[in-house]
């Protein structure tokens, strides 16, 4: 069945450093790639999303690539605050045939002040 | 806006006994979304509706798992019945326009535990 991988699933970075989370998914159809940060007992949080005609896009500190040949996409937080500290997840979506959403396994971030 | 609204945010209940979590999607929104959430199989989309409508139940896990939506305000996820398997945290979101390109706003989640 179609998947989503996501690196890594742990990441520890020193506040004011840059952190990258990556995914790669296996559903060529699929063009809608959303960001999702959970804090610990908290609902995810939409916190920037990318849609297959574009190869980027920023938001602030945050930003996201795409390569569709690769089928890969990654999410860049620069300058990072003990705050960013949660489990963020990728997904990758499709509307061809009807709605599908496929999530990473979560990449749990500890930014240390 | 209070936001997509969920209950009971936690239920806890014995093997064999019926479910039902409810969920309130923000007002306009067309596309409602159960998603499950365990630690064994991180988020899943359960079923979706637009308009009201099932559109997607491939997600659900088994018969005893079915959902409703008899109003655009008013969604519910019924588990007939419970197995202590079942115990995770299941979101509701909702999201308007064409849904899959439109921002999904998630509940607060209901955390169900089977014993």
């Amino acid at each position: 069945g179609e998947n989503v991988e996501q690196h890594p699933s742990t990441l520890s970075v020193q506040e004011g450093d840059s952190a990258v989370i990556k995914c790669t998914y296996s559903d060529s159809a699929s063009n809608y790639f959303p960001w999702y940060k959970q804090e610990l007992g908290k609902r995810p949080q939409l916190i920037i999303d990318i849609r297959s005609n574009v190869g980027e896009k920023k938001d602030q500190r945050i930003a996201v690539t795409l390569n569709k040949t690769a089928k890969h996409f990654s999410l860049h937080i620069t300058e990072t605050q003990p705050e960013d500290s949660a489990v963020y997840f990728c997904a990758a979506s499709r509307w061809a045939g009807g709605f599908k959403t496929i999530f990473g396994a979560g990449t749990r971030l500890f930014v240390k002040a | 806006d209070a936001g997509v609204i969920q209950s009971p945010r936690h239920e806890v209940t014995e093997m064999g006994q019926e479910v039902t979590l409810r969920c309130k999607p923000i007002s306009g929104h067309d596309y409602l979304f159960w998603y499950r959430q365990t630690m064994m199989r991180g988020l899943e989309l359960l079923i979706y509706f637009n308009n009201n409508v099932p559109i997607d139940d491939s997600g659900m896990p088994e018969d005893r798992f079915s959902a409703k939506m008899p109003n655009a305000s008013f969604s519910t996820l019924k588990i007939q019945p419970s197995e202590p398997r079942d115990s995770a945290v299941y979101f509701c979101a909702s999201s308007s326009g064409t849904g899959g390109t439109d921002t999904q706003y998630f509940g607060p989640g209901t955390r169900l535990t089977v014993l």
